[in-house]
């Protein structure tokens, strides 16, 4: 089992649709919760950072984390076509050495259709 | 946001050759750098984690002698690819975390934009 799962997709949403990005992860360690936007053929981009449980919004953007479910998600209200692209979860256990590193999802692509 | 960037972007070389790609953080200083492997429709997989003035510390089944990682400074890492060849080939990508992040608690990686290698 991955410690990190994330549904692949691909996903396809009409324009101004409410998107589900959903992850769950099996090491209970995990404390930091990072969700990423990665265009083709780019590099990824933070789109939200959250430490342990509970709601963080900017913007279109919504995440969530439920700690005692181990499952986080991204909800992107009034989507756009440029929001396609493919989002990764990542999080990581702690604040020290190795235990900093990030483990990711294996991504969802999303395409909001016109 | 912190800016990381890459050089080259893209590189097409013949088997056997070496390669070389600067990872730089252009506003802030990282004590760490990462160095990623992506493949098509694939997650990111961590090759190797560079730490400043030492040695970098490889993940499992990354041949330490084939991927030279050096991290002279605080704003520059360097993988170079030795003797490459096809089943190389892969989108390389290296993320950098903040010596000192401006929110407390805040510390993530910053990635750069990636170096599409292509070996023949």
């Amino acid at each position: 089992q991955k410690e990190v799962e994330q549904d692949p997709g691909p996903l396809s949403v009409p324009e101004g649709a409410i998107v589900s990005l959903n992850c769950t992860y099996s090491n209970s360690a995990f404390q930091y919760f990072m969700w990423y936007r990665q265009y083709s053929r780019k590099g990824p981009e933070l789109l939200m950072y959250t430490y342990s449980s509970g709601n963080k919004e900017d913007g279109r953007f919504t995440a969530q984390v439920d700690k005692s479910s181990k499952y986080i998600s991204l909800f992107i209200r009034d989507s756009q076509p440029s929001d396609s692209a493919t989002y990764l979860c990542a999080m990581s256990a702690g604040s020290s050495g190795s235990a900093r590193q990030l483990t990711f999802g294996s991504g969802t692509q999303l395409t909001v259709l016109p | 946001g912190a800016v990381v960037s890459q050089h080259p972007s893209r590189v097409i070389c013949k088997s056997g050759t070496s390669v070389k790609i600067e990872c730089r953080s252009l506003d802030f200083q990282a004590t760490t750098m990462f160095w990623y492997r992506q493949f098509p429709k694939q997650s990111l997989m961590l090759m190797a984690t560079s730490n400043e003035g030492s040695k970098a510390t490889y993940e499992q089944g990354v041949e330490k002698d084939k991927f030279l990682i050096n991290h002279a400074s605080l704003t520059l890492s360097t993988l170079t690819v030795t003797s490459a060849h096809p089943e190389d080939s892969s989108f390389y990508i290296c993320s950098a975390r903040e010596l000192a992040p401006p929110v407390l608690g805040r510390e993530t990686q910053y990635f750069g934009p990636g170096t599409r290698l292509l070996v023949l």
